[in-house]
């Protein structure tokens, strides 16, 4: 069965220190990878996502991740993060049918 | 312009009620879906449609009845209500590429917190 995994459930940093999120999915067919951000009370909204090509995706707010398929990973970088940076963050892998699967979710805290 | 809208934003209600949500999106998307969001965050897909028609029910209780009356519409009825009710649920839609295949990003509605006394 396909699975997505996020290793960090929770992640306190002070600001100015660099971040990386992990997520690895289990699908062995070609996927679309996302990161979704969650910001306190407010619904997912699209970071970055991976569909082909280059496998260092920018997104927004400085956010970057890569894909490296012989790890089956899609992990999430920032060098240096930001007290507006704190958040929910979801992995997600799309496989091409119509079914979506999250990662458990990363609780990012930032403390200023 | 919200380009996912779902109304109520907040809902409380008492155990056996049964209550509805509304979800609409302006982005002309074929496809929606329900999600469920729990306690601790963790989001689970309930229904997806196509068209307006049923593509996805993951296991979900059969007082949960999605109702999609056109390709823009996907609404949510909840008969029944118990405790474990109680979540954020969150209306989505996806595009297609210009292939036609699903890209799988989902634009998502604000979220409809649903609590149940």
């Amino acid at each position: 069965a396909q699975s997505v995994s996020q290793h960090n459930h929770h992640v306190i940093l002070s600001e100015a220190a660099s971040l990386e999120l992990g997520c690895n999915y289990s699908y062995g067919g070609t996927v679309n990878l996302f990161w979704y951000v969650q910001y306190p009370g407010q619904h997912l909204q699209l970071l970055l996502k991976y569909f082909s090509g280059d496998p260092l995706v920018k997104g927004i707010k400085g956010f970057e991740a890569e894909f490296i398929k012989s790890k089956f990973s899609f992990n999430l970088r920032k060098p240096s993060v930001q007290w507006s940076d704190t958040a929910e963050y979801f992995c997600a892998v799309f496989s091409g049918t119509y079914k979506y699967i999250f990662g458990t979710g990363t609780r990012l805290k930032v403390l200023a | 312009d919200t380009a996912v809208s779902q109304t109520p934003k907040y809902l409380v209600t008492q155990m056996g009620n049964d209550k509805s949500i509304k979800c609409e999106q302006n982005l002309g998307h074929d496809t929606m879906y329900w999600y469920k969001q729990d306690s601790k965050k963790f989001l689970k897909i309930m229904f997806s449609y196509n068209n307006k028609e049923l593509i996805i029910n993951e296991t979900v209780p059969n007082r949960f009845s999605p109702k999609s009356p056109d390709k823009a519409h996907l609404n949510l009825h909840i008969n029944s209500l118990e405790l474990g009710d109680s979540a954020v649920y969150f209306c989505a839609s996806s595009p297609r590429s210009g292939t036609g295949s699903l890209t799988g990003e989902l634009f998502f509605g604000e979220g409809s917190r649903l609590t149940v006394l």
